[in-house]
């Protein structure tokens, strides 16, 4: 059974960092383009950012609006994306989730979803 | 990037067909696949459809999605609305371009 568990949410103060982590398990971690989707309190989903996997080159894609302010990574070994977001204002308050994509399908289809962890940014 | 527009909110009575669109604001819809996600409140997204038209296993064949080139747009059709299927859904593509990743606003289904 494929299980994506994200933690590291809470409460932080605006300008405040917060590392995200997202274990995986149940599939082939190594293989999967692995991304980050969040949505904010009564809003839509918004795609935070995208690693593909070591095969497809590493590289990193992110949304407009956390540029230059949130990094992902992973760790093969463990099976673990992370999220690491600096400068966080009030509008970066959302549920994020851990997605995977699958190699049987299009690479931009989320298949897989974790139950989300929550950020509040809030003075 | 281009926008993917999805109307508010959609209401339909038990047993009939609900029709939810997702057009697509610049360049073909053809050229990207589209995904549908199903949120009911308090849960995770879960897929209804990928891929245009393709329906994972364990999705009911009520759901259907396909793709109109000339109304530039994509659709979600679940025939035989049923009261377990009140939720939001979201249309999702991407743009070649930079590989960005657009979410549709989200639509609200009422089965009343």
């Amino acid at each position: 059974e494929v299980q994506l568990v994200e933690s590291g949410g809470g409460l932080v103060k605006p300008g405040g960092s917060l590392r995200l982590s997202c274990a995986a398990s149940g599939f082939t971690f190594s293989n999967a383009w692995m991304s980050w989707v969040r949505q904010a309190p009564g809003k839509g989903l918004e795609w935070v950012g995208r690693i593909k996997s070591k095969a497809d080159g590493g590289t990193t894609e992110y949304a407009a609006p956390v540029k230059g302010t949130f990094t992902i990574s992973r760790d093969d070994s463990k099976n673990t994306l992370f999220l690491q977001m600096n400068g966080l204002k009030t509008e970066d308050t959302a549920i994020y989730y851990c997605t995977a994509a699958s190699m049987n399908f299009d690479p931009y289809f989320f298949y897989y979803w974790g139950q989300g962890t929550l950020v509040t940014v809030s003075s | 990037n281009f926008m993917l527009t999805q109307p508010h909110s959609v209401s339909e009575s038990p047993g009939k067909t609900a029709t939810i669109s997702c057009t697509r604001s610049s360049g073909s819809i053809a050229s990207n696949f589209v995904q549908w996600y199903q949120q009911r409140p308090g849960s995770a997204p879960t897929t209804v459809i990928y891929e245009d038209d393709q329906r994972p296993s364990g999705v009911p064949d009520r759901f259907s999605g396909s793709i109109d080139s000339s109304s530039n747009s994509a659709s979600l059709t679940i025939s035989g609305v049923k009261t377990e299927d009140e939720a939001d859904y979201y249309c999702q593509s991407y743009d070649s371009s930079n590989e960005d990743v657009v979410f549709g606003g989200g639509t609200k289904l009422t089965v009343l």
